[in-house]
């Protein structure tokens, strides 16, 4: 159990068009999703805390106008990257928290802006 | 603010030894701490959580210990194996998020 799939798991975009990732929990509700950028031979950084059927909370420094983040139900949430350049190549991984103590991460999705 | 460190960045062994991956932390105020496996352009893989009222926990070849008080976690690695060639997070739960750790890269050769 505790299955969190991406979709999609690569995708290229020309600069300028915007891309939407989805993250789904597929066995489990999930009121809270997270959503992690990692660049290459680095960390993962928390983007924003995604509540269902409210706003998602931003992490400092974060644009939340350009990663807008939906989490219409309990097993859904949304990233979309708006207007992409390049420097918002990156590894997207989102993670759902089944109970109080534990998440549950999808498998990334490379997103490369030409 | 918590800081997450891990030592060493990255580590390279002959097959068979038994390794040590350090992970310091500097609030000791956490829930939880997690070790996970990350393989290159893959997602993440839960190895251990260890809860905060606990000191270890231990699957198979894996053997993670924290001692909150002084903001330390190690994982062991017994007997390693080129399949054990991966990169090593650890993360640590307060605040309702997860804060992760800079990794260890971890290349065992045969």
């Amino acid at each position: 159990g505790a299955v969190v799939s991406q979709h999609p798991s690569w995708v290229i975009c020309k600069s300028g068009t915007s891309v939407k990732i989805e993250c789904r929990s597929l066995d489990f509700q999930a009121t809270t999703m997270f959503w992690y950028r990692q660049f290459p031979k680095q960390s993962l950084m928390l983007m924003a805390t995604s509540n269902e059927g409210s706003k998602a909370t931003y992490e400092q420094g974060v644009e939340k106008d350009k990663f807008l983040i939906n989490h219409a139900s309990l097993t859904l949430s949304t990233l979309t990257v708006t207007s992409a350049h390049p420097e918002d190549s990156s590894f997207y991984i989102c993670s759902a928290r089944r109970d109080r103590l534990e998440q549950f991460f999808g498998p990334g999705t490379r997103l490369t802006v030409l | 603010k918590q800081e997450v460190t891990q030592i060493p960045a990255a580590l390279s062994v002959p097959e068979g030894e038994n390794l040590v991956l350090n992970c310091s932390f500097t609030d000791s105020a956490i829930y939880n701490l997690q070790w996970f496996r990350q393989d290159p352009g893959k997602g993440l893989t839960s190895l251990l959580l260890i809860q905060s009222s606990q000191r270890e926990q231990t699957s198979g070849r894996l053997n993670a210990s924290l001692d909150k008080s002084s903001g330390r976690s190690t994982l062991y690695i017994a007997a390693s194996q080129p399949g054990d060639s991966a990169t090593y997070l650890c993360a640590v739960h307060n605040t309702d998020k997860l804060i992760f750790g800079t990794g260890t890269r971890l290349q065992v050769f045969p």
